[in-house]
């Protein structure tokens, strides 16, 4: 079975840009995740979707939004980029119940 | 105060050696714990995962928790340079929503 995959895997933008990142998750897996990771703070949490709808939300601003089709893969957008964005972004897929997560291999972002 | 605390390291051990991996957390009702390892430039991959207290074991690895203490263990034995990795702690109140801990660097030297 394919595992997660993201695109693209390397990404580099200026400041006031906008950015959407994509999400595949592993076939028949309802849920997917997506997580900010820096040196600093570590893996923190952005939202869940599940069957499309965001399901849970973590604490950052509405400049990071995201959303799921109908064949569970999802985006993540960005908008008015920020130097402290720039991080590896990675998302997580799961079936939707109480089980632990499969992350893909992430995207890295920079900002200039 | 972060919900789950986990001493960054590095970590530098012979081959062969037993690893001890910590975190600590300060929400009571996780109760959910796993560990992730993830490689230089790769997403992390499930090691293991438990439910509530107790220990459980893989191989070489074992994973021990103690919610009384709020403090999960991992234990590599006979360890390997190809363990070599970050590892992260991470837990969960119900299962949907996860907190990750910075992760501990570890090098294992033939």
């Amino acid at each position: 079975k394919a595992g997660v995959t993201q695109t693209p895997r390397y990404l580099i933008k200026t400041r006031g840009q906008q950015v959407t990142l994509s999400c595949s998750p592993i076939s028949g897996h309802r849920s997917v995740s997506w997580y900010q990771q820096t040196p600093g703070q570590g893996l923190q949490f952005l939202f869940e979707y599940f069957s499309e709808t965001q399901r849970n939300k973590g604490n950052f601003p509405g400049r990071f939004s995201g959303r799921q089709f109908s064949n569970s893969r999802s985006e993540m957008n960005v908008s008015t980029l920020e130097l402290g964005d720039s991080a590896l972004y990675l998302c997580a897929s799961r079936t939707g119940g109480q089980e632990t997560q499969y992350f893909g291999p992430g995207t890295r972002l920079l900002v200039l | 105060q972060k919900e789950v605390e986990q001493d960054p390291g590095p970590l530098s051990v012979p081959e062969g050696a037993i690893v001890s991996l910590n975190c600590t957390y300060s929400n009571s009702a996780f109760q959910y714990f796993m560990w992730y390892r993830q490689y230089s430039r790769k997403g992390p991959e499930l090691l293991m995962y438990t439910y509530s207290s107790g220990n459980k074991e893989d191989g070489r690895f074992t994973a021990q928790v103690d919610k009384s203490s709020k403090y999960i263990s991992l234990f590599i034995r006979d360890s390997q340079p190809s363990d070599s990795a970050t590892y992260l702690c991470a837990m969960s109140r119900t299962g949907n929503q996860f907190y990750f801990g910075t992760g501990t660097s570890l090098t294992v030297i033939p």
